[in-house]
């Protein structure tokens, strides 16, 4: 099993429309947990970490269920430069602050 | 922010010829480097972990005396890639984590070997 999965995608929707998608992770002692963007041929950019309590930035939502091991983002009135690969990281912990990455979910915002 | 600086931004070599990779803290210290790698459509996947002064760690799989990786200074970390192969070519990223500003990218390095 992956230490983080997510669905690849892609993700079609159109300019508008909420989107979420979701991410799962292996590791139960896991520390912390992040979204990042990535587009095409560039480096990940950090979106948001993600909050036990849940939290919110602006279009961006998202979610951590500790017991489910379950990370969601929810992007709302999606915009064209959302189209982007987004990548669900976790820190898995046992020391030295490594990221585990997922594979990406392909987000296409058309007109 | 802290900002590292990762050239070249692209590069191709004939197969058989060595490629080093470097990866500059600007404004910080970065006293750890992380090395990805990503092949297309697949996940970043941690290569290594470079510490200042001692021996890098290597993920398991990932030979250290094709992949070398000096962390001579406190804004210096070099990889190496040593007799590339096409099976080589990939986009090769670098990492570097501070208390205030968390994970900072490098822009990443696309390596084509021919």
């Amino acid at each position: 099993r992956k230490e983080v999965e997510q669905d690849p995608g892609p993700f079609n929707v159109p300019e508008g429309a909420t989107v979420a998608f979701n991410c799962t992770y292996s590791n139960s002692a896991s520390q912390s947990f992040f979204w990042y963007r990535q587009d095409c041929r560039k480096e990940p950019k950090l979106l948001m970490s993600v909050y036990s309590s849940g939290n919110e930035d602006g279009r961006f939502t998202a979610q951590l269920n500790r017991a489910s091991q379950y990370i969601s983002q929810l992007i709302r009135d999606s915009k064209l430069s959302d189209s982007a690969t987004y990548l669900c990281v976790v820190n898995p912990g046992g020391g030295g602050n490594k990221l585990v990455f997922g594979a990406g979910t392909i987000l296409r915002v058309k007109s | 922010g802290a900002v590292v600086s990762q050239h070249p931004s692209r590069v191709i070599c004939k197969s058989g010829t060595s490629v080093k990779i470097e990866c500059r803290s600007l404004d910080f210290q970065a006293t750890t480097m992380f090395w990805y790698r990503q092949f297309p459509k697949k996940s970043l996947m941690l290569m290594a972990t470079s510490n200042e002064g001692s021996k890098a760690t290597y993920e398991q799989g990932v030979e250290k005396d094709k992949f070398l990786i000096n962390h001579a200074s406190l804004t210096l970390s070099t990889l190496t890639v040593t007799s590339a192969h096409p099976e080589d070519s990939s986009f090769y990223i670098c990492s570097a984590r501070t208390d205030t500003y968390g994970y900072t990218f490098g822009s990443g390095t696309r390596l084509t070997v021919v």
